[in-house]
């Protein structure tokens, strides 16, 4: 079946950099987009970055632009997301998510969900 | 960036009630609208996509409406399970969510 697993979260410092892995299975990863959504504590949604299927487009909300990039390797089936110059503000449970349809930019909902790596930033 | 506002932040209810949760979009966003449950400490769920279709498996209870900048989820004879947090998001362009409804038992 399909699946995401998110992996790298944890605790660190305002300033310092981490990484986040999110390894797909049971789909053709390359032909998907795949984005990143997080969730600070007790909060709602917020959509973070997309990256095309074949890794050429990449956007990214305005809250992380600048600080955070989004990658993936499709022969391994992962997506990553480096977050860099981290705040206390990022700290978030980050979720993996994937397009709905293949082979386009379109934005679209969202499904299925990883079940998502928590991040704390806090000195 | 388009905002999306929901209503009411909360509600309560009963088991076999009909509940309704609104969703407004700030510009016209056709039918690119989903709906997602959301439990504690759980990743949200898909409810429904292009504002009314169902999800595979998800229960015809829950019914969504509406196009351009109005929309609907209702839930029809709430069960148990049923009590969660729900979301709207828009995809007409770069996704936003809506702040969340929290359906609690009364």
């Amino acid at each position: 079946q399909v699946q995401l697993v998110e992996s790298g979260g944890g605790v660190v410092q305002p300033g310092r950099s981490l990484r986040l892995s999110c390894a797909a299975s049971g789909f053709t990863f390359s032909t998907y987009a795949m984005h990143w959504v997080r969730q600070a504590p007790g909060k709602g949604l917020e959509w973070v970055a997309v990256i095309s299927y074949d890794g050429s487009n990449k956007f990214y909300a305005d809250s992380v632009k600048d600080r955070f990039t989004i990658s993936r390797d499709n022969s391994g089936h992962t997506v990553y997301l480096q977050m860099n110059s981290l705040r206390p503000e990022d700290s978030a449970v980050y979720y993996c998510t994937r397009a709905s349809f293949p082979v386009t930019d379109e934005m679209s909902w969202f499904d299925p969900w990883g079940q998502g790596t928590l991040v704390t930033v806090s000195s | 960036a388009i905002r999306m506002t929901q209503s009411p932040s909360s509600l309560s209810a009963s088991t076999g009630d009909r509940i309704t949760i609104t969703c407004r979009a700030s510009q016209d966003i056709s039918s690119y609208l989903a709906w997602y449950q959301q439990k504690p400490g759980k990743a949200p769920n898909l409810l429904i996509y292009a504002a009314s279709t169902l999800q595979a498996g998800v229960p015809s209870r829950f019914n969504g409406s509406g196009s351009g900048t109005d929309f609907t989820l209702t839930i029809n004879c709430l069960q148990s399970e049923d009590f969660a947090t729900y979301y709207c998001q828009q995809y007409y362009s770069y996704p936003t969510f809506g702040q969340g409804t929290k359906v609690e038992i009364k």
